[in-house]
């Protein structure tokens, strides 16, 4: 079965700090994936797709990189309002299943 | 502004069957180029994609809800709908919907969700 894993399952930083999570795909997806930010009760919002693409709207301390099967998402500057689960997606194959997410605090 | 809402009983009882629709407002449901998608979340869980009904009424559910699930397209009320059959306590959820329109993208092959309903949960109980 296609899986998608992703790293840590969750993380605390500072406001102000770089912080980085991973996606890891079972097999190759290319650049087919996708980023949400899902906030506390909340529907998830897309960030960034095709790996690399920031959705309009989304604030540029916001990146993704990577291909294949390993993919970062990086928020350059923490803030209070970054605090919500992230989750990947891919699309190279059926079904598009997301990975279980990582949740981002702020110490 | 194009938005979703999704609509329906919060309460089903075991065994019944769980229906839920996307009314979806600001655009045409018939407008083209869109997957119109739903996903759900457990408690405190992940999100599970559920299946999508493209544009032309072809569709695809995701193999582990079998063949519990149908999805289908009302253009004359402008939205879509879930069914999924013989519900029980594990599908209590909050159930979204969600679009995902092929010219998102620049690339040739795109699956963006772009646009969520609020969501809506659904207990299975007795």
């Amino acid at each position: 079965d296609f899986q998608m894993t992703q790293s840590p399952s969750s993380l605390s930083g500072f406001v102000g700090d770089r912080v980085t999570m991973t996606c890891q795909a079972s097999q190759d997806i290319n650049k087919y994936l996708n980023w949400y930010q899902q906030k506390p009760g909340k529907a998830p919002k897309l960030l960034i797709y095709g790996a690399s693409t920031l959705e309009t709207g989304a604030p540029s301390r916001f990146s993704g990189s990577g291909s294949g099967t390993q993919f970062t998402l990086t928020i350059s500057g923490l803030q209070p309002e970054d605090i919500a689960t992230y989750y990947c997606q891919q699309y190279d194959h059926l079904p598009p299943v997301f990975g279980p997410g990582t949740k981002v605090d702020i110490q | 502004q194009v938005q979703l809402q999704e609509s329906g009983p919060g309460l089903v009882k075991p065994s019944q069957t769980l229906s839920l629709t996307c009314t979806v407002s600001g655009a045409s449901i018939s407008s083209g180029g869109n997957f119109w998608t739903w996903i759900r979340q457990h408690p405190g869980k992940g999100l599970e994609w559920l299946g999508y009904i493209y544009d032309s009424g072809s569709t695809f559910y995701n193999p582990s809800l079998k063949s519990r699930v149908t999805m289908s397209l009302d253009t004359s009320k402008n939205h879509f709908s879930l069914e999924l059959s013989s519900v029980t306590a594990a599908d209590t959820a909050v159930y979204y919907c969600a679009r995902a329109p092929t010219g998102h993208c620049s690339t040739s092959s795109c699956y963006a969700l772009d646009l969520w309903g609020q969501g809506t949960l659904v207990t299975v109980s007795s």
